[in-house]
C-alpha cells in the first residue's frame, strides 16, 4: 500500500498560490494519486487526481514527474475558504485507499 | 444523485452499551468503505465492501466491530460493549466500480458521507 509523506501544515494569504508536495516512494505502477479536501466536521471531498504529468481542473492543479514518486497539489489565488486539510492518497482500484494525517491548510487575510 | 447519507449525526452512549450507524451509499455505487477518524488524525480504514460482499477488514477492529451489506445497498456498522476509546468520527463513503484506464491500472473516486460523531461516555 502506498505510504504518503506531507508537511503537517502550512500558512499562507489570500490570493496566494500555494503548493503541497506530498511524497509517495512506493506507489504501485497500478495506483492514481488522489487529493481530498476535509472541513471540519464534514467527510472528505474529492479535489483532483491523476496517474502522471499534469492534471488541471476547475479548482486546482496536479504535478506529478515521471517517477510518481512524488506529486504537488497546486491552489491557485486561495481565500479563506481554502483553510481545511489536504489529504495526498495513493491507491483505488484493488488497493484500499489508505489516508495519511494530511496537511493543515492556514488561509489568513 | 443525494449524495451518501449517514445516520445519526451524531450519537452519545454509555460505555458497554451498542450502537449501530447506519450509510445510505449513492445510489448505483457498488464499493462502500467505513473509516473512523479521531481528532487531529486522518480516516482510518475499517473495511469495505463490493455489493454485498466484504472485501476486507481493517485488523485493527476488534471483534466488537461489526459491519453489513445485506442487499448491496445501504450498510450497517454495529459496535457492541463500547469503551470510551471508540469515541470518534464514523464516515462512509461511496464509489462506482474502479474503471481500468488501462492493462491493470484502475482509477477511483470516493464520495464522502457527512459521518457520525460518536461519544462514549
Amino acid at each position: 500500500l502506498a505510504k504518503t509523506t506531507q508537511p503537517i501544515s502550512m500558512d499562507s494569504y489570500e490570493g496566494q498560490e500555494v503548493n503541497i508536495t506530498c511524497s509517495h516512494n512506493n506507489i504501485a505502477t497500478n495506483d492514481y494519486i488522489t487529493w481530498y479536501q476535509q472541513f471540519p466536521s464534514q467527510g472528505p471531498r474529492f479535489i483532483i487526481q491523476g496517474y502522471k504529468t499534469k492534471v488541471t481542473n476547475e479548482v486546482a492543479s496536479l504535478f506529478i514527474p515521471a517517477d510518481r514518486k512524488s506529486s504537488t497539489l497546486s491552489l491557485p489565488r486561495v481565500s479563506l475558504s481554502d483553510t481545511a486539510v489536504y489529504y495526498c492518497l495513493g491507491g483505488g482500484g484493488y488497493n484500499k485507499l489508505i489516508f495519511g494525517a494530511g496537511t493543515r491548510l492556514a488561509v489568513h487575510p | 444523485d443525494t449524495g451518501v447519507s449517514q445516520n445519526p449525526r451524531h450519537k452519545i452512549t454509555k460505555r458497554g452499551q451498542n450502537v449501530t450507524f447506519r450509510c445510505d451509499p449513492i445510489s448505483e455505487h457498488n464499493r462502500l468503505y467505513w473509516y473512523r477518524q479521531t481528532l487531529g488524525q486522518g480516516p482510518e480504514f475499517l473495511t469495505y465492501f463490493q455489493n454485498e460482499a466484504q472485501l476486507e477488514k481493517s485488523r485493527l477492529l476488534s471483534d466488537r466491530f461489526s459491519a453489513e451489506r445485506p442487499k448491496g445497498s445501504f450498510s450497517t456498522l454495529e459496535i457492541q460493549r463500547t469503551e470510551q476509546g471508540d469515541s470518534a468520527m464514523y464516515l462512509c463513503a461511496s464509489s462506482s466500480k474502479p474503471s481500468r484506464q488501462r492493462e491493470g491500472i484502475f482509477r477511483e473516486k470516493l464520495f464522502f458521507g457527512s459521518g457520525t460523531q460518536l461519544s462514549v461516555l
